[in-house]
């Protein structure tokens, strides 16, 4: 059974950084790329970047692109999301998520329970 | 970028119900198309993917159709549990975007 366990979310003012971490077990984590979503309080769903399995190529949004980092630890079996200079915008709850299907076609399966960050003066 | 455009934004139905919500994609995105329901508090959940795959577990209520820029997400008889928002979202190319929601409420 697939779980996914994020963490590492906070309040951090802005201009500030956080990691976030996703622990993940139940199926090949280093044979399948993960992303990161996002959803702001009250809005809706925004994927925020991919890693694929070898961790060769990575993909952003615009929105986070040069501030956030993607990175995986296939050893550990952990995602990982660095975040630099944060914006008020970047508050969220933060889901990681595996893709068990294509990978020239990354579909988004299941969620974890997602881990909080608040960027607020 | 692909623009995912639901509707409606929310409709209100009764339980037994019959409900369809549609999902237009900017431009062609195949089959590359995924369905999500999310509760509130809570991560949202797979439904289908490839446009008209069930994801394991997920009851046969729930079916899809569609390819090219139209898509449609069905369930067939709506139960208490089925109250929720549900998000289309395209993954034929970065950046993976999302529609807007549509929230299905009692009425």
């Amino acid at each position: 059974q697939v779980h996914l366990v994020e963490s590492g979310g906070g309040v951090v003012q802005p201009g500030g950084s956080l990691r976030l971490s996703c622990a993940a077990s139940g199926f090949i984590f280093s044979s399948h790329g993960m992303h990161w979503v996002r959803q702001a309080p009250g809005k809706g769903l925004e994927w925020v970047t991919y890693i694929r399995s070898h961790a060769r190529e990575k993909f952003y949004a615009d929105s986070v692109k040069g501030r956030f980092t993607i990175s995986r630890d296939n050893s550990q079996n952990t995602l990982y999301l660095q975040m630099n200079s944060l914006r008020v915008e970047d508050s969220a709850l933060y889901f990681c998520a595996p893709n068990f299907g294509s990978g020239d076609y990354p579909r988004i399966d299941s969620c974890g329970q997602g881990t909080l960050v608040t960027v607020s003066s | 970028d692909i623009q995912m455009t639901q509707s409606p934004s929310s409709l209100s139905a009764s339980v037994g119900d019959r409900v369809t919500i549609t999902c237009r994609a900017s431009q062609d995105i195949s089959n590359y198309l995924a369905w999500f329901q999310q509760k509130p508090g809570k991560a949202p959940k797979s439904l289908l993917y490839a446009a008209s795959t069930l994801q394991s577990g997920v009851p046969s209520k729930f079916s899809g159709s569609g390819s090219g820029t139209d898509f449609t997400l069905t369930i067939s008889s709506l139960q208490p549990e089925d109250f929720a928002t549900y998000y289309c979202q395209q993954y034929n190319s970065f950046p993976l975007t999302f529609g807007g929601g549509t929230k299905v409420e009692i009425k």
